[in-house]
C-alpha cells in the first residue's frame, strides 16, 4: 500500500550527539513535512519541501535541518539534541500546496538521555 | 524527557450517543477550515474539511458547522464509537495554497 513510512519507531539518542530520523514515501507527493509533536500538544510545523524548496518556520530552531535528496525521502536531523526536543516526530506529505488532505507516517518518538 | 504538556481539553460520550467537539478560531480572514483526528500512538488523519462559503457540510457519520460570526466551528460525530476515541484538532487557513497550523487538539473518550 501506498503509504509514508518513518523509521526508526523509537530512537533514544545522547544529550548533544548529532541523530537522523528518517521519512520515505510511496505517494509520489511533491510536498514533505515535519512536525514536532509534545505530550498532549498539538503538532507543530518545523519546515516543509515544495519539490527540492526548502520553507523553514520561522520559529523552528537551527538545530534542526533537513534534506531532501530525492521524491521519496526526506530526513530530520537535530545537531546537538537537548533534552527539550524530546517529542515525537512526524512526517506528512501532500500532492500539492494547497492539499490539505495529508497523509502523515505514524512518527518517530525520540528521546534524549 | 519531554516538556511537561499542557492538559487537552477532554470530552467522555456514552458509545452511540453524538458528540459534538467545538473549536473557536482567531482569524476572521480564514477561508478554509479542516479536522484532524489523532489516534493514540498514530500520525494525525485528515477527516473532513469545509469552505467559508459554507455553514455545514457532511461526511460519513460527520458532520461540520460553521459559524462565521462568532468564528466558531464545530464537528459533529453521530453514534460515536469507541474507535472514535481520539484527539481531534481543528486548523484554520487563510489563503488557501498555504500550509496549516493545527489548533489545540481535544481528547474524545467513548466509553463502551
Amino acid at each position: 500500500d501506498a503509504m509514508v513510512i518513518q523509521n526508526p519507531r523509537y530512537q533514544v539518542t545522547q544529550f548533544g550527539k548529532p541523530v537522523t530520523l528518517s521519512c520515505s514515501q510511496t505517494l509520489n507527493h511533491n510536498v514533505m513535512y515535519w512536525y514536532q509533536q509534545k505530550s498532549s500538544q498539538a503538532p507543530k510545523l518545523l519546515f516543509h519541501y515544495y519539490d527540492k524548496d526548502f520553507n523553514n518556520e520561522a520559529d523552528t530552531p537551527d538545530n534542526f535541518q533537513s534534506r531532501r535528496p530525492n521524491t521519496s525521502f526526506c530526513f530530520l536531523d537535530i545537531r546537538s539534541p537537548g533534552l527539550g526536543d524530546a517529542a515525537m516526530y512526524l512526517c506528512a506529505t501532500s500532492l500539492d500546496r494547497g492539499d490539505y488532505g495529508y497523509t502523515f507516517g505514524s512518527g518517530t518518538r525520540l528521546t534524549v538521555v | 524527557g519531554e516538556s511537561v504538556g499542557l492538559h487537552l481539553p477532554t470530552r467522555s460520550v456514552q458509545e452511540g450517543d453524538n458528540s459534538i467537539i467545538n473549536c473557536a478560531y482567531s482569524n476572521s480572514a480564514s477561508d478554509y477550515f479542516i479536522w484532524y483526528k489523532q489516534e493514540s500512538g498514530k500520525g494525525p488523519q485528515f477527516i473532513i474539511d469545509i469552505r467559508s462559503n459554507m455553514d455545514k457540510r457532511q461526511g460519513q457519520r460527520v458532520t461540520v458547522l460553521l459559524n462565521k460570526t462568532v468564528k466558531h466551528l464545530s464537528l459533529q460525530i453521530a453514534a460515536t464509537q469507541p474507535g472514535d476515541s481520539a484527539v481531534y484538532f481543528c486548523a484554520e487557513i487563510a489563503n488557501t495554497g498555504n500550509q496549516f497550523y493545527f489548533g489545540t487538539g481535544t481528547s474524545l473518550t467513548v466509553i463502551p
